[in-house]
């Protein structure tokens, strides 16, 4: 078990949909990650976000959208998503985006299929 | 960016010491060497971090060379749960943005064999 849980778990979803994936930790933590992570490869940062502002947006396309409604939570909004899309998402959290001395903690993922 | 660089893959045998190679030969002066592992199907779980000494923790030690230019991990005992790929990170600063992040390289698939 991790400590930041994210749901769901699995997703299949169309490219006319919009879906969500959501992420929460309870440790404290400032700084919340978007990852993006295709198969048999290292995971790409997607998102950053420091006490619940973005801040790093690695070019991401804009049918993925962000949000932080507060510190705990972190939401990444789908829509009209292509094949290519799909992999498995990781959301992970640290104490402060600021602070390199500490590490990050991941979720296990959403594994996102896109019909 | 500062870049690491790993062997693809390496083989040990169960309950010997495992030393995984790490080169970051551009790495900066405030860079920090992390090291994560991912087990099939789960994220990436923090191992050990370092900046210029080497470092003891209960899951693995991490060794540092002296000009920083390359690290090593050392798990001393490998068990079966050890296979896994092991990311060799440089933790850099994001510039402008104030923020560190964290972009993972190709890591070291190690298996381990009973």
């Amino acid at each position: 078990d991790t400590e930041v849980t994210q749901t769901p778990k699995h997703l299949v979803m169309g490219m006319t949909n919009k879906k969500s994936l959501k992420c929460e930790q309870h440790m404290g933590h400032r700084a919340m990650y978007w990852y993006k992570q295709k198969a048999k490869k290292p995971p790409e940062l997607m998102f950053v976000y420091s006490y619940e502002k973005l801040s790093i947006n690695e070019s991401v396309p804009s049918r993925f959208s962000p949000e932080c409604p507060n510190s705990s939570l972190l939401n990444l909004h789908l829509h009209a998503l292509q094949p290519e899309d799909s992999a498995l998402y990781l959301c992970a959290s640290s104490q402060g985006a600021g602070d390199y001395n500490s590490p990050l903690h991941f979720g296990n993922g959403t594994r996102l299929t896109v019909t | 960016d500062a870049k690491t660089t790993q062997p693809n893959s390496m083989e040990s045998n169960e309950e010997e010491p495992v030393h995984l190679p790490c080169n970051h030969s551009t790495i900066s002066g405030t860079d920090y060497i992390h090291w994560y592992r991912q087990l099939p199907s789960q994220g990436p779980e923090y191992v050990i971090h370092g900046l210029t000494s080497n470092v003891n923790n209960r899951m693995a030690s991490l060794a540092i060379a002296e000009d920083r230019k390359s690290s090593t991990l050392i798990l001393h005992r490998a068990t079966l749960r050890d296979a896994a790929v092991y990311y060799c990170i440089l933790r850099v600063q994001y510039s402008g943005a104030g923020s560190y992040q964290l972009t993972f390289g190709k890591g070291t698939k190690l298996s381990v064999i009973p």
